[in-house]
């Protein structure tokens, strides 16, 4: 099945830098890929997606890359702020018989004011 | 344009009893998904289900363990004769299926077991 590797566990940046996440998947057949943000005791929420036909995409301050030839895709955040702080978890989603999203095991990220 | 919705947020079970968890999908879903999430650790599908339908329980311990997702009503994920290992949180997540794959997660219920 799927394995999905996340880096780093954790991740402390001061207010105002970038904050990259980096994943990488196993299952060639996997052609979606979202990003999800966890705060305390709430459910993942839906931040960025990219598919596989898509090298990169932006949404403000967050964006999204894939190298789908090396099978890793990156969470970048400029310009952080407190309200950032949150647990990060990228996921990938395959197309084969295995209908369902495969998680990273997550990043805790800690932006300092 | 409500969300997910799942309830309870906290059940609390002593071990033997039976736990049940309910997930109402957004409006226009037909497909729900069951993750469980351990302290400090990602989401680990358990099963997909359809109205009426498992399409895949691949993740589902085999014992103990079901999910159901009615023609009407919301899903169940009803767990028999909980153990202290069963102590977690439940999301669900639902989509609308076909070539759409946004999963859009509940805030889930946080089971414990005394």
């Amino acid at each position: 099945g799927e394995n999905v590797e996340q880096h780093p566990s954790t991740l402390s940046v001061q207010e105002g830098d970038s904050a990259v996440i980096k994943c990488t998947y196993s299952d060639s057949a996997s052609n979606y890929f979202p990003w999800y943000k966890q705060e305390l005791g709430k459910g993942p929420q839906l931040i960025i997606d990219i598919r596989s036909n898509v090298g990169e995409k932006k949404d403000q301050r967050i964006a999204v890359t894939l190298n789908k030839t090396a099978k890793h895709f990156s969470l970048h955040i400029t310009e952080t702020q407190p309200e950032d702080s949150a647990v990060y978890f990228c996921a990938s989603f395959s197309s084969g018989s295995a209908r369902q999203l495969t998680f990273g095991s997550g990043t805790q990220l800690t932006v300092l004011p | 344009n409500a969300g997910v919705m799942q309830n309870p947020r906290h059940l609390v079970r002593r071990r033997g009893q039976e736990a049940r968890l309910r997930c109402s999908p957004m409006k226009g879903h037909s497909h729900v998904y069951w993750y469980r999430q351990l302290p400090e650790e990602g989401l680990k599908f358990m099963v997909y289900l359809q109205k009426e339908n498992i399409i895949d329980e691949s993740g589902m311990p085999k014992e103990r363990f079901s999910a159901e997702f009615p023609k009407e009503g919301p899903s169940i994920l009803r767990i028999q004769q909980v153990v202290r290992g069963d102590s977690a949180a439940y999301f669900c997540a639902s989509s609308l299926g076909g070539s759409d794959e946004k999963l859009f997660f509940g805030s889930g219920t946080q089971l414990s077991v005394l």
